[in-house]
């Protein structure tokens, strides 16, 4: 089975900041590769899907990159909407894993 | 407008059965690939089944024959079976519309989850 491993596993940045949260398959996935968010008591919302391209709605300000093996999550200007947990989930096998995820508090 | 709705959810012993629905609206279920995640409290997610447009289903290995997908196509809803179940079963299930394309697939949209409670 293919494990997903995300860093760090919490994270507190401000308002404006400039945030890279990483994602490690245990081996290659390609570019099948996609992110969630979730905010507390509410369901997980694709952000990014075959690792870079940006859902329809989604704001520009996250981004998505990598391939193979590492993967990057990018909001390049945090903002207070943005505070939440992420979570990288791989669809290269067919049995689908999801990081442990990344909750991003406000400093 | 695109949306699930899960219901069934609740507390039940161990070594009960439950079962949940999905009802879908805004496209059809028996046309697209479902899955079933869950989230154990305070856990990561958990991807326990899908169901496919032709009908084939797999499972989580935490799940295999316990659990049981299926769906009602007159009724465009989804269903998981539950049989004995575990404590550690306990978590808030949601259903989701597994998008599948060439790059791969992904969940899109998500129901607002049901919470599965396994107790004495």
């Amino acid at each position: 089975d293919i494990q997903m491993t995300q860093s760090p596993s919490s994270l507190s940045a401000s308002v404006g900041d400039r945030v890279t949260i990483t994602c490690r398959a245990s081996q290659s996935i390609s570019s099948y590769l996609n992110w969630y968010q979730q905010k507390p008591g509410k369901a997980p919302k694709l952000l990014i899907y075959a690792a870079s391209s940006l859902q329809s709605g989604v704001p520009s300000r996250f981004s998505g990159s990598g391939s193979g093996t590492d993967f990057t999550l990018t909001i390049s200007s945090l903002q207070p909407e943005d505070f939440a947990t992420y979570y990288c989930q791989q669809s290269y096998s067919t049995l689908v894993a999801f990081g442990q995820g990344t909750k991003l508090e406000i400093k | 407008e695109v949306q699930l709705v899960e219901s069934g959810g609740g507390l039940v012993q161990p070594g009960g059965s439950l079962r949940l629905s999905c009802a879908a609206s805004g496209f059809t279920v028996s046309s697209n690939y479902m899955s079933w995640v869950r989230q154990a409290p305070g856990k990561g997610l958990e991807w326990v089944s899908v169901i496919y447009s032709g009908g084939s289903t797999y499972y989580a290995d935490s799940v295999k024959g316990r659990f049981t997908i299926s769906r009602d196509n007159s009724k465009n809803t989804l269903y998981l079976q539950m049989n004995s179940l575990r404590a550690e079963d306990t978590a808030v299930y949601y259903c989701a519309r597994d998008v599948r394309t060439a790059m791969g697939n992904w969940f899109d949209p998500w129901g607002q989850g049901t919470l599965v409670t396994v107790s004495s």
